[in-house]
């Protein structure tokens, strides 16, 4: 079972809309969490991260959240624009193991105009 | 700006292959990374480095070798190319804990 699950497993929006991407993990203790956005054909670009002590961050349209208590973040995307069609993965870092990262199957989203 | 560049982003190789994957960094970071990108399995690591001539198995590192003779650069090696290594494969790289930088991707086909 992953350890990092996300969902939708994929999203289609309007432009202008927003929307909101949904990460549960298990990994414990974590040192950090990260969202990375990325387009298609192309590696991954950060969006934020948050560590342990933090529950909310922006990234201009972006706004990532996390509750540690029940171990879920969430990436809310506002007034959404046709670049922001992607794959948005959720990254868990372990404090221990090194830093290793555990990544989520990713939410696919599609900005329709 | 962080710089991580891959020797190509198309790739197509028969069974049996043996077959070269390059990652050049550019800020001189100590930590790089392989990772494979495959649909519904998101993606997993195959190997890491974190010094020079240093490397450690990551989850699925059977198939797969690398090598780090240099800081900048980190390659993976397919020794005798299979089908199911086709895949999406990522390089990325690090400083200490930080945040991961990842270069273009190499999507590799073996017929």
């Amino acid at each position: 079972k992953n350890q990092v699950e996300q969902s939708p497993q994929s999203l289609i929006i309007l432009e202008g809309k927003n929307c909101t991407l949904q990460c549960n993990y298990t990994v414990s203790p974590f040192s950090n969490l990260r969202w990375y956005k990325q387009d298609t054909g192309r590696g991954p670009v950060s969006l934020t991260i948050m560590t342990f002590s933090e529950n909310t961050k922006s990234n201009g349209r972006y706004t990532a959240t996390l509750d540690a208590d029940t171990k879920q973040s969430s990436l809310h995307i506002t007034a959404s624009q046709l670049s922001d069609s992607a794959s948005y993965i959720c990254v868990v870092s372990l404090k221990a193991a090194g830093n290793k990262l555990t990544f989520g199957g990713g939410t696919r989203v599609l900005v329709k105009p | 700006d962080v710089k991580v560049t891959q020797s190509s982003r198309y790739l197509v190789k028969r069974t049996g292959e043996k077959v070269f994957l390059e990652c050049v960094q550019d800020m001189d970071h100590e930590n790089m990374f392989w990772y494979r990108q495959d649909p519904g399995l998101g993606l997993r690591l195959i190997y890491f480095s974190y010094d020079v001539k240093m490397k450690e198995k990551g989850d699925i590192p059977e198939g797969y070798s690398v090598s780090r003779e240099k800081k900048e650069r980190f390659s993976l090696i397919l020794e005798s190319a299979s089908t199911n290594q086709t895949s999406m494969y990522l390089c990325a790289s690090t400083v200490a804990l930080n945040e991961q930088f990842f270069g273009p991707g190499t999507r590799l086909t073996v017929l």
